[in-house]
């Protein structure tokens, strides 16, 4: 069946630094892929989403990249703050013969103080 | 956070027991969403709703039943045909499908 792989499942980083998280999807007709945020007990917020026109899409911190050949697309934090650590879902979506979501598996992210 | 409520917050199933969790958004929101989310995994879709008086099954929808009669609410029945409701439920609501979806606070459910 369709799947998406998501990596790493955990990742820690100094504050200030640099986070990546990746994921790769296996089917070609997805054309929406948004990214959550989770906190710990908490719902699930989107906080970036890019779909299949686009190569590359930035809010502040924030940006995403989606490689459509590769089915390859990526989350990019930068100057992590105490307050990015949670956990990130990837998913690729598709509305076309009827709604299809796949969600990665998360990843942990810390941000050490 | 508001717009989009779930209840109750906690749920107890006993076995052989049929148990309704409830979802409603106020944000005039056509499409709506029923998730599971298991220990480190991702959420799995369940059923979804495009527009009141129609529903799809997703991945998971067996032993699982929806309702949508009003496009404010989209109660989700766990039947005594799953055998494994242990979970994290998560609601959600979209303007279409395709668009932002925003999530309840979840209910999460256990067997006694």
């Amino acid at each position: 069946g369709e799947n998406v792989e998501q990596h790493p499942s955990t990742l820690s980083v100094q504050e200030g630094d640099s986070a990546v998280i990746k994921c790769t999807y296996s089917d070609s007709a997805s054309n929406y892929f948004p990214w959550y945020k989770q906190e710990l007990g908490k719902r699930p917020q989107l906080i970036i989403d890019i779909r299949s026109n686009v190569g590359e899409k930035k809010d502040q911190r924030i940006a995403v990249t989606l490689n459509k050949t590769a089915k390859h697309f990526s989350l990019h934090i930068t100057e992590t703050q105490p307050e990015d650590s949670a956990v990130y879902f990837c998913a690729a979506s598709v509305n076309t013969g009827g709604f299809k979501t796949i969600f990665g598996a998360g990843t942990r992210l810390f941000v050490k103080a | 956070d508001g717009g989009i409520t779930q209840s109750p917050k906690y749920l107890f199933r006993k076995e052989g027991q049929n148990v309704t969790l409830s979802c409603e958004q106020n944000l005039n929101h056509d499409a709506m969403y029923w998730y599971r989310q298991d220990p480190g995994q991702g959420l799995r879709l369940i059923y979804y709703s495009q527009i009141v008086n129609d529903f799809q099954k997703g991945d998971i929808a067996e032993g699982y039943s929806v309702s949508r009669e009003k496009k404010e609410s989209f109660p989700l029945t766990v039947t005594s045909a799953q055998k494994n409701p242990t979970a994290f439920y998560l609601c959600a609501s979209s303007k279409q499908v395709i668009e932002t979806q925003y999530f309840g606070p979840g209910t999460r459910l256990l067997v006694l």
